[in-house]
């Protein structure tokens, strides 16, 4: 039983370039949840999705920044026109139901040179 | 040793001590609480969970404790070994809706 998988592990990219980031939840679950962290800080919600629909995306900065669970394939992350202040790890969720317990995927790590 | 999360996010411990990471939370709503483990370089591992309608819940060499009336959790990791060098959140859920998670404590094992 596969967990929480995220690609790229790895990403690297120019200020003004878009960076897309996905995660595919564990088998089964439907709620997905997008955090980041800082080097040395906590974790930061960002957005929460069901399969086509925003639950809760109070976290998430107003521009350049978008995120999406469709019904077939896996979530995604979607920054636009990266700047340096970017770069962090970004960590994926899944959980079987809103309020349950969270898994976490190993997270991507984005620099913005 | 002890600490609180906010406050001392540091803790170093001697192998095979206990070790007691604490954590205030900040809405008396929250009714599901989640410790996690995060290694360097990985993301959050779960470590055990309570809901509010319990004070106390033990795992595998791990007890968590839960006072809603001071809006307080701890962590406490009996016989502390090297594999247990992470950095530790608390994260506190209300009504189903998003997690909020703590800054963390950083835990060093000293052999």
């Amino acid at each position: 039983n596969a967990g929480v998988m995220q690609n790229p592990r790895h990403l690297v990219r120019r200020r003004g370039q878009e960076a897309r980031l996905r995660c595919s939840p564990m088998k089964g679950h439907s709620h997905v949840y997008w955090y980041r962290q800082l080097p040395e800080e906590g974790l930061k919600f960002m957005v929460y999705l069901q399969k086509e629909n925003i639950i809760d995306e109070s976290g998430m900065p107003k521009e350049r920044f978008s995120a999406e669970f469709p019904k077939e394939g896996p979530s995604i992350l979607r920054i636009q026109q990266v700047v340096r202040g970017d770069s962090a790890a970004y960590f994926c969720a899944s959980s079987l139901a809103g309020g349950n317990e969270q898994y976490f995927g190993p997270g991507t790590r984005l620099t913005v040179t | 040793g002890e600490s609180v999360g906010l406050h001392l996010p540091t803790l170093s411990v001697q192998e095979g001590d206990n070790s007691i990471i604490n954590c205030a939370y900040s809405n008396s709503a929250s009714d599901y609480f989640i410790w996690y483990k995060q290694e360097s370089g990985k993301g959050p591992q779960f470590i055990i969970d309570i809901r509010s309608n319990m004070d106390k819940r033990q795992g595998q060499r791990v007890t968590v404790l839960l006072n809603k009336t001071v809006k307080h959790l701890s962590l406490q990791i009996a016989a502390t070994q090297p594999g247990d060098s992470a950095v530790y959140f608390c994260a506190e859920n209300r009504a189903g809706n998003q997690f909020y998670f703590g800054t963390g404590t950083s835990l060093t094992v000293i052999p």
